[in-house]
């Protein structure tokens, strides 16, 4: 079946401007993720949604980072005033058992955000 | 905290032998312990995981991993490595507790090079 989408591949913005970055998670899978990774480095996470809730955004950044996932699927990861530290590659991970020791996380293509 | 280190940032092997890419991690509880790799330009794939039972995990593509709890390692194996196999390789241990339930934490990963 279909992985996890995300949409765009490639964003580049201007310093200061709003962006907003689309995950499409494998179907049926409840639990849904953000990671950012930046250049040399691993992934690290920013917010976990089981559902609709967000049930875990302490590795958001800062307040101008925040997320949705409005009906339990797609999920949108927003950024407000978006500075030159943000260009990174933001990863989307969905799983169908999150409270399962068994879970696996699995990641989409990401989308890799440039500001200029 | 959980954690997950990747002592070596680069590896090369010569087509044909055996490859090993390091891995050591510090957890409080159980370890669940998780190897991805990325391809240029995409995203994570999942190649094993290490939950509990025999220590040494089979995965994909002929990978294997070996867990090793005194000495708090889990190593990625193959016994014959292939030039296809050139990609950057992330280890990662999953958080199991209450609020950050489901959380990766990943490695700085290692890149791996396979020469004709």
């Amino acid at each position: 079946g279909a992985g996890v989408s995300q949409t765009p591949s490639n964003k580049v913005t201007e310093k200061g401007k709003y962006v907003e970055l689309r995950c499409d998670p494998i179907s049926g899978h409840t639990a849904l993720y953000w990671y950012r990774q930046s250049l040399g480095q691993g992934p690290e996470f920013l917010i976990y949604f089981q559902g609709t809730g967000a049930a875990d955004d302490s590795g958001l950044p800062n307040d101008r980072f925040f997320a949705v996932r409005p009906e339990g699927s797609v999920s949108t990861l927003k950024i407000q005033r978006t500075e030159r530290g943000d260009s990174a590659v933001y990863l989307c991970a969905s799983s169908l058992q999150p409270g399962q020791s068994r879970d696996t996380q699995y990641f989409g293509p990401g989308t890799r955000l440039t500001v200029l | 905290a959980q954690s997950v280190a990747q002592p070596e940032d680069q590896v090369n092997v010569a087509e044909g032998n055996p490859l090993t890419v390091k891995c050591t991690y510090s957890v409080s509880g159980n370890p669940y312990l998780f190897w991805y790799v990325q391809y240029p330009n995409r995203g994570l794939q999942f190649l094993l995981k290490y939950i509990t039972g025999d220590n040494l995990v089979k995965g994909s593509y002929g990978f294997e991993a070996e867990f090793n709890k005194s000495q708090t390692s889990f190593h990625l194996k193959k016994p014959s490595a292939l030039v296809s196999d050139s990609a950057l390789y992330f280890c990662a241990v999953r958080d199991i507790r209450g609020s950050t339930l489901g959380r990766l934490y990943f490695g700085r990963g290692t890149q791996l090079t396979v020469w004709p």
